[in-house]
């Protein structure tokens, strides 16, 4: 099992309406959680920490669920720009030991 | 524009060629990351030197070989490499001398094609 999973998508979201997708990690002492937005041909930049107890950032919102070892976006009125590849990224909690996946993509069309 | 800057932007090279990535970080982070990302996989990570000292090696082949000779500075010398070492080669940033904060800071990347 892949230590961080993530559907590949893509996503082709209607401009304006809502997506949500997850990522499900398989060590269950994972600390900490991150979403991170990679555009085309550009470098991963962190988009948002997730919390415990879920947060907001504008139109995006994370949620942890350490029960079921997921964690989610989901984009609301969604941009044009909003069209990416999304990282989920956990903390093994060691040195360096930030695990990504694979990626999510995301198309918003007109 | 970014706070990491990494050269060359693209690198045709054969399999016995020699050469170097070069990675600078403007943000006066502590620690820098080698990472390498390939079509449809996770970004693995490759190396990580904290204050200039490498404190993670994973399992890299001996044909890439780091050097970090300032905090700024981060290399990746590449020497007999192998097609399937055709990859994006990442280099990131961070601000603490862990990875608790989940925030790296990443370079443009160095597209490498191995013929």
């Amino acid at each position: 099992r892949k230590e961080v999973e993530q559907d590949p998508g893509p996503f082709n979201v209607p401009e304006g309406a809502t997506v949500a997708f997850n990522c499900t990690y398989s060590n269950s002492a994972s600390q900490s959680f991150f979403w991170y937005r990679q555009d085309c041909r550009k470098e991963p930049k962190l988009l948002m920490s997730v919390y415990s107890s879920g947060n907001e950032d504008g139109r995006f919102t994370a949620q942890l669920n350490r029960a079921s070892q997921y964690i989610s976006l989901l984009i609301r009125d969604s941009k044009l720009s909003d069209s990416a590849t999304y990282l989920c990224v956990v903390n093994k909690a060691s040195w360096g030991k930030l695990q990504f996946g694979a990626g999510t993509q995301v198309v918003v069309t007109p | 524009e970014t706070g990491v800057t990494q050269t060359p932007r693209h690198l045709v090279m054969g399999m016995t060629n020699k050469k170097s990535l070069k990675c600078e970080q403007h943000l006066g982070h502590n620690a820098m990351y080698w990472y390498k990302q390939s079509a449809k996989k996770p970004l693995e990570l490759m190396f990580v030197y904290s204050l200039e000292e490498r404190v993670e090696n994973n399992s890299v082949p001996s044909r890439f070989s780091p050097e970090c000779p300032n905090s700024s500075h981060l290399f990746l010398h590449l020497h007999t490499l192998q097609p399937e070492d055709s990859a994006l080669y990442l280099c990131a940033s961070s601000r603490a001398t862990s990875a608790d904060t989940g925030e790296l800071f990443f370079g443009e990347g160095s597209r490498l094609t191995v013929l």
